[in-house]
Formats: structure tokens, C-alpha cells, sequence
């Protein structure tokens, strides 16, 4: 098992431009989320689905929308980058629910200039 | 509010000693409690997860107590090794329908050789 992927693992973009941080898991988990991390901040929750079809928003959803169409892949799209979504992205999965242990994928470091 | 504070924020020891993170929460209900390691660069790992009624659980030199009634938790480290820098986060499962998971901001630990 690869366990959870993201792709890619750093990326620089420029204020207004778009992109796509993608994240696969092969472990057939139900639930999937996606978090960013600044520095001296516990990670906070952008986006998150409970099932293919299925998400809904986090603490820090603005900016960011997401969608599920398999149970596997759970991409994070950026609309209109800005310079404060500058961080590091985890992808994480679990069995149903944060309830189970989550396992992170190994991040994404974006910058936007 | 519910929140997952750590302390210390950081933390040099020599190699081969011990050392004790601690973490107090006011995440209300509560669910479960875990501990994850992140190395530089890489994604959260677990080490341990516990419930309600667990007051310790051991993860090979990583040892995770609990108590439940004063919100505390503390993770100690035995005969500390190079490979244990990394920063050790607290996360709490819980609130009002048990679908919240609260970071901690983490603490940054280095083994000095």
C-alpha cells in the first residue's frame, strides 16, 4: 500500500493563478480531509468528505473547494491564489470518521508570490 | 472554545536522556487523545491513541498518559535517540457531535548528540 499521496511537493505560483493539489489513497478509506499548516498553528481543517460525492467545509475553507468523485482521490483546488495561502497542505484519510486515527499524506509546501 | 495547548514550545536535550511533553486540553466532550510525530518535511505519524479510560499507553520508547479528569496529558521519551528530533503533536477527537479533531501547535524537540 502507498498509504496516502500528494502530488506535487512544492510549488510556487503567482497572486491570481489557479492550481490543483492532488491526494490519493489506496487504503479504501471513507473519510478524507485536507489541512494546512502555518507556523507556530496547530493544523487547521480546509475542506472534508465523508464519502464520494459528499464534502463539506472546515475552519479555513475560503479560497479553496474541493471535490470527491471516487473514493480514492480527493483534489484541493485554489481558485485566485493569494499570498496568504502561503503554507504546507496535508491530505489525510481514515476508516469513517475523524473518530479513527488519521493518516497524512507528506505535503505540499506552496508558496504564492 | 475547544483548544489542545502544548508546552514546551520547544526543547534541546542530549542524546540517551530523557524527556516529558506535556499537553492540556479543553475539548469538550471528549473522544480520544493522540500523539503524532513529524519529522522536518514530512507528514504527522501517530503514536499512540487513547480513550477515556486508558491512563497510559506505550509505543516502544514513547510512553502517553492520560488524565481525563484535570484534561492533561504528557508524552515521555526514554534514553532519547538522534532520530527523535521532530516535532510531537497532541491532537484531541471530540466536541458537541464528536466530529471536531483539535491540533496542538506542537513541540519542536532536538536530540543534540
Amino acid at each position: 500500500n502507498a498509504g496516502v499521496t500528494q502530488t506535487p511537493k512544492f510549488q510556487v505560483l503567482k497572486t491570481g493563478q489557479s492550481m490543483t493539489l492532488q491526494c490519493a489513497q489506496d487504503m479504501n478509506h471513507e473519510y478524507m480531509s485536507w489541512y494546512r499548516q502555518d507556523p507556530g498553528m496547530g493544523l487547521r481543517l480546509i475542506h472534508y468528505s465523508v464519502g464520494a460525492g459528499i464534502t463539506d467545509q472546515g475552519e479555513v475553507p475560503n479560497g479553496y473547494n474541493v471535490s470527491r468523485s471516487t473514493t480514492e482521490d480527493f483534489p484541493l483546488r485554489l481558485l485566485s491564489a493569494a499570498p496568504s495561502q502561503t503554507s504546507v497542505y496535508f491530505c489525510a484519510s481514515s476508516y469513517r470518521s475523524v473518530g479513527y486515527e488519521q493518516f497524512f499524506g507528506p505535503g505540499t509546501r506552496l508558496t504564492v508570490l | 472554545k475547544n483548544q489542545v495547548e502544548q508546552s514546551p514550545q520547544s526543547l534541546i536535550i542530549l542524546e540517551g536522556k530523557n524527556c516529558t511533553l506535556q499537553c492540556n486540553y479543553t475539548v469538550s466532550p471528549f473522544s480520544n487523545l493522540r500523539w503524532y510525530k513529524q519529522d522536518t518535511g514530512r507528514g504527522p505519524v501517530s503514536l499512540t491513541i487513547m480513550t477515556f479510560s486508558e491512563n497510559t499507553k506505550s509505543n516502544g520508547r514513547y510512553t502517553a498518559t492520560l488524565d481525563a479528569d484535570t484534561k492533561q496529558s504528557s508524552l515521555h521519551i526514554t534514553a532519547s535517540q538522534l532520530s527523535d528530533s521532530a516535532s510531537y503533536i497532541c491532537v484531541v477527537s471530540g466536541g458537541e457531535y464528536g466530529n471536531k479533531l483539535v491540533f496542538g501547535a506542537g513541540t519542536i524537540l532536538r536530540v543534540k548528540s
